[in-house]
Parts: C-alpha cells; sequence; structure tokens
C-alpha cells in the first residue's frame, strides 16, 4: 500500500541555519507529494505541494523537488527562522485512494534564536 | 470565518460513555474528510463524504464508531462506548471535488482533542 516516511525528530537549528527534512515515499502510479505545517496550537496548513516528477512546489522560502527516480521529497530552507518551528508532515495522495491523504509520522522542528 | 470549523474543541469523557463531534465545511466544499491523530503520529485517514454519500471507510473505524453527514453539508462522528485506546485528536478537512485527475487542496478545521479516562 501507499506509505510515507519521514526523517525523526526533533530537529534543533539556531537560526539561519540550513534546513533539510527528509522524506520518502512507496506508492502506486503518479501520487501528488505534499508538505503540511502545524505551527502550536494551530491545525494543519498546506506548506508547499508538487503533483508531477521534477516539480518544485515553493512556499514562504521552502521547496521540495519531486524525484521519482529516487521516491523522495525532501523539505529544505536555506536559513531558518524562529518563527518556523512547528511539526511538519510529508504526506501524498493518488487518484486511486479517492483523495485521501496519507501522513507521515511528523518531524518536529526548533530553532533556537 | 470561512474556514473549517470543529466544535467542541476539546472533550473529556469516562470510558464507556458515547461522545459527539461536529464539523462544519467550507460552504462550498462538498468533499468532507475525518482524520485521527495521535500523540507524535501524523493524522490517519477515517472516513470521508461527497455530499451527503459516505464513500469510504478506513478498516480504522470500528462498528464503534459511525459518521454522518445528512444534508451534504456539516457532518458528525460518534464513538459509542469509548475506550481508552480513542483518546486522540479527531480532525475534519473539506475540499472542493477531484476533477480531471487534480487534487484540490484539503482545509483542516482546529481539531477535536478527546480524553478518555
Amino acid at each position: 500500500g501507499n506509505s510515507v516516511t519521514q526523517m525523526e525528530g526533533p530537529v534543533t537549528l539556531s537560526e539561519e541555519a540550513f534546513l533539510t527534512i527528509n522524506c520518502t515515499y512507496t506508492a502506486t502510479g503518479y501520487p501528488s507529494l505534499f508538505w503540511y505545517v502545524q505551527y502550536p496550537g494551530e491545525g494543519l496548513q498546506l506548506l508547499l505541494k508538487a503533483t508531477k516528477a521534477d516539480d518544485k512546489g515553493s512556499n514562504k522560502g521552502f521547496e521540495a523537488t519531486y524525484r521519482k527516480e529516487t521516491t523522495s521529497f525532501h523539505l529544505e530552507k536555506g536559513s531558518v527562522q524562529v518563527s518556523d518551528s512547528a511539526v511538519y508532515f510529508c504526506a501524498l495522495t493518488s487518484y486511486s485512494s479517492a483523495s485521501k491523504i496519507i501522513f507521515g509520522s511528523g518531524t518536529r522542528l526548533s530553532i533556537r534564536p | 470565518d470561512t474556514g473549517v470549523s470543529q466544535d467542541p474543541r476539546h472533550k473529556i469523557t469516562k470510558r464507556g460513555q458515547n461522545v459527539t463531534f461536529r464539523c462544519d465545511p467550507i460552504s462550498e466544499h462538498n468533499r468532507l474528510y475525518w482524520y485521527r491523530q495521535t500523540l507524535g503520529q501524523g493524522p490517519e485517514f477515517l472516513t470521508y463524504f461527497q455530499n451527503e454519500a459516505q464513500l469510504e471507510k478506513s478498516r480504522l473505524l470500528s462498528d464503534r464508531f459511525s459518521a454522518e453527514r445528512p444534508k451534504g453539508s456539516f457532518s458528525t462522528l460518534e464513538i459509542q462506548r469509548t475506550e481508552q485506546g480513542d483518546s486522540a485528536m479527531y480532525l475534519c478537512a473539506s475540499s472542493l471535488p477531484r476533477l480531471a485527475g487534480v487534487h484540490n487542496e484539503q482545509f483542516f478545521g482546529p481539531g477535536t482533542r478527546l480524553t478518555v479516562l
């Protein structure tokens, strides 16, 4: 079945550091890939998405590229801020799954000033 | 506020009691989803509706769980004879229908946190 595996946390970085959170997936067909973010005390929000191979999703300085050959969708940001502290979820959906989202287990990110 | 709303935000109950949660989706969205999120895990799909029709249920949804969307607008999720293992965050999401293979974004509500004592 379809699944998502992401880097375990927590991840603690200093402000302005480079961020990578690894994500790999298993899916039949051609899934759409997502990163969701959950800030403290808030609901899940879509951060970025990519719907086909080699697409790059980007938002708020975050980027992720859909790599079909390595079945990966790693999240990167060049210079993190304290306000980026949150839990990040890699996720996928596929046409065969009626758009239900399959989430990874989440990575908690803490940024030190 | 035109986002997805859920009520209550928190519910504490004793084992064996029944609980019901409500979700109000974004008004023009005809798809509605329920997910469950336990501590330290990502959300897991429970069920979804297109209009009033319940089209898919996860095997996570035991016979103690029932969801309805009677008029294709708000939805309720009921858990009968609650167990401590039911303690989790219950999330609702809504979206426009999927067209021509294009995934439409699901917008999530703030969730209902259930604690079963």
